[in-house]
């Protein structure tokens, strides 16, 4: 069965560097969205993507986020500047055309920022 | 903007046992409540869902009631069996792509 991937598992990263994390959707899907998780608590969504452009982000999308397909299969999110308070799990999901609201998880990328 | 609210955070049964997990939702306009089961350091997985046009889903041992009138909407879960034991996160959508999510029930079942 398909899956949705993401690299890399786990990134450490200084406060103040930029963090790149990487997702493979399922194949035939074309919405995509990141959603983060801090540790013991509830995942709370960031961004949908849908024709190559933002459709929906939440109040924590703020400036220092943005999101990509640079290509036909990989779907990233870019801090830019990240805090110490970005650490948390990153979750990729993608869902399909026909019952686009049923949504995949990847596995997730943990980030920690020291 | 929507909020879900989640009952009870955590949840101890013995195998066997029924389990109800409850949620509400403040956005009459939600009109997709997903349910996902979360393993210790796994991703989410999505285990059933409701539209609002439907009152009752079920598959197999698990079953989704939704009551628009009320917004809430309940999770059961019937002849619960250790590998049940997980965490569960309901979540309210207006048809679009930003789920809500609920803080999560920590559900444990007793061999």
């Amino acid at each position: 069965e398909p899956e949705v991937t993401q690299t890399p598992s786990h990134q450490v990263t200084q406060m103040g560097q930029e963090v790149i994390l990487r997702c493979v959707p399922i194949s035939n899907h074309l919405y995509f969205y990141w959603y983060r998780q801090i540790l013991g608590q509830k995942v709370e969504f960031l961004v949908s993507f849908y024709n190559n452009e933002i459709s929906e982000k939440s109040e924590i999308f703020d400036d220092q986020f943005s999101v990509e397909r640079p290509d036909g299969s990989n779907f990233t999110l870019k801090i830019r500047s990240t805090k110490l308070e970005d650490s948390a799990m990153y979750f990729c999901a993608s869902s399909g055309l026909a019952s686009y609201n049923e949504q995949f998880f990847g596995p997730g990328t943990r980030l920690t920022v020291l | 903007g929507e909020n879900v609210e989640q009952h009870p955070s955590t949840l101890s049964v013995q195998e066997g046992d029924s389990a109800v997990i409850k949620c509400t939702y403040s956005d009459s306009a939600s009109n997709y409540f997903p349910w996902y089961k979360q393993e210790l350091g796994k991703r989410p997985q999505l285990i059933i869902d409701i539209r609002s046009n439907v009152g009752e889903k079920k598959d197999q041992r698990i079953a989704v009631t939704l009551n628009k009138t009320a917004k809430h909407f309940s999770l059961h879960i019937t002849e619960t069996q250790p590998e049940d034991s997980a965490v569960y996160f309901c979540a309210a959508s207006e048809g679009g792509q930003n789920f809500v999510f609920g803080p999560g029930t920590r559900l444990s079942v007793l061999p």
